[in-house]
């Protein structure tokens, strides 16, 4: 168990549908990245927050958006979902600081488009 | 731009046997750290490995090694005397220092089935 953890674990929705996933970050760790894994695009990064603020971006597309709130934990907002969307989203985490580049990863969410 | 590029898609072989998952990286940066994961079927990512890009030191953790070379940018995987739990994706990636934050670039993964 990494300490960072994801909600929810599964979510089925249909296209045009927007949803909502949810990261909280292991104690004291302020940064928080978004990963999306799919099987045609592999393991990608989305997004990096540090403290509430972006601090990376990725491939991210224009229908998705993130935000850390200041409890530090991070929502990762999709919408106008399409079928290519359906992938298995993580969330990381790591401590303050560049120097370990070391990121504790969460158990992932699994969306599926219908 | 930085790139991971695991050139095994599948690697088949039977228990006990030794395995190797190359791994070859790209960057033109100096400072950079590499890493292993493991996906079982299960999908959750687990930590392996971290080796930043000053140490070349080899390591070695029970039946896992791995071998660093800066000379031919990579970073190759082995387990000896395999055992099916080994069964598993692993992936390879790359962290760079990016605008303040860092980000890891993975590579395509290499599926690795150990059959009895």
């Amino acid at each position: 168990d990494s300490g960072v953890t994801q909600t929810p674990k599964h979510l089925i929705t249909a296209t045009g549908q927007r949803v909502t996933l949810r990261c909280s970050p292991r104690s004291g760790d302020l940064s928080v990245y978004w990963y999306q894994q799919s099987l045609d695009q592999g393991l990608q990064f989305l997004i990096q927050y540090y403290n509430g603020e972006e601090r990376a971006k990725g491939n991210i597309l224009e229908r998705f958006s993130a935000q850390q709130f200041p409890d530090l934990h991070s929502e990762l907002n999709l919408s106008s979902l399409e079928l290519g969307d359906s992938a298995l989203y993580f969330c990381a985490s790591s401590p303050p600081g560049t120097g370990t580049h070391e990121q504790f990863f969460g158990p992932g969410t699994r969306l599926t488009v219908l | 731009a930085q790139k991971v590029t695991q050139a095994q898609t599948e690697i088949s072989v039977v228990e006990k046997e030794d395995v190797t998952l190359d791994c070859v990286y790209e960057t033109r940066d100096t400072t950079y750290y590499l890493f292993w994961y493991k996906q079982p079927p299960s999908g959750e990512l687990v930590f392996l490995i971290r080796r930043n890009s000053f140490d070349e030191q080899n390591e070695i953790s029970g039946r896992y090694s791995w071998n660093f070379q800066k000379s031919t940018s990579s970073f190759n995987f082995t387990i000896t005397a395999s055992q099916v739990v080994d069964s598993a994706v692993y992936f390879c990636a790359l962290s760079l220092s990016e605008g303040g934050g860092n980000k890891l670039t993975f590579g395509t993964g290499t599926q690795l089935k150990v059959e009895l």
